[in-house]
């Protein structure tokens, strides 16, 4: 059984940045076909997709974020972390990690996401 | 970046009616999109995958259709629980990308 878990900073400041971190189990991010996302949602809005790491270590992100966004993995902790700097109000969002599995880019699993409120 | 354009954006439908949603996306994606449903205050849940093929646990009452750029989720009969958010999502091209969603109410 695949499970994901968000845990990160509830309250960042302006112009900070944020770090999430995304720890998971039931599945190995080495296994080929293996991916993590991270999908954030602002209040009342649509879901965005942000950024994908795979198997092989490679690096897929949002075409307007891409500046300001980094994935990374540490398998020997069965982590993800994502970092989003320079954070502005327009960044509040609940974040949720995410598991993409076997041949397609769909989410098959998902945290239960982290609510992120960027204020001064 | 490939857009995507859910319509209608609010459904009102009674229970125990059909609904049916639509996602168009302004360039080609095969059939490599996903449908997902979202209740308030939850993770939403994968519904259809490979634009018609239902994932696990999903009653057969959810059905997706479509290739290339329409696609279609119906819904046959509607039970009080499927009132929800559904969002369409192509991976078909880098960067993913989500429709903004249609919300289906109880008329």
């Amino acid at each position: 059984q695949v499970t994901l878990r968000e845990s990160g900073p509830a309250l960042v400041r302006p112009s900070q940045t944020l770090t999430l971190t995304c720890t998971f189990s039931g599945f190995s991010l080495r296994a080929s076909g293996m991916c993590v996302s991270w999908i954030r949602q602002p209040p009342g809005k649509a879901l965005e997709w942000l950024a994908l790491i795979d198997w092989e270590d490679d690096k897929y992100y949002s075409t307007s974020l891409k500046n300001r966004l980094s994935i990374s993995m540490d398998t020997s902790r069965n982590q993800v972390i994502l970092t989003l700097t320079d954070m502005d109000p327009a960044d509040t969002a609940t974040y949720y990690c995410t598991h993409m599995g076997g041949t397609a880019w769909y989410v098959d699993s998902w945290g239960q996401g982290a609510r992120v409120t960027v204020s001064s | 970046d490939i857009m995507m354009t859910q319509s209608p954006p609010t459904l009102s439908v009674s229970p125990g009616q059909r609904a049916t949603l639509s996602c168009r996306t302004n360039q080609s994606v095969s059939t490599n999109l996903a449908w997902y449903q979202q209740k308030p205050g939850r993770a939403p849940r994968l519904l259809i995958y490979d634009a018609s093929t239902r994932a696990t646990g999903i009653p057969a009452r959810f059905s997706g259709s479509g290739s290339g750029t329409e696609f279609t989720l119906t819904i046959s009969s509607l039970l009080s629980e499927d009132f929800a958010l559904y969002y369409c999502q192509q991976f078909n091209n880098w960067p993913l990308t989500f429709g903004q969603g249609t919300k289906l109410e109880i008329k």
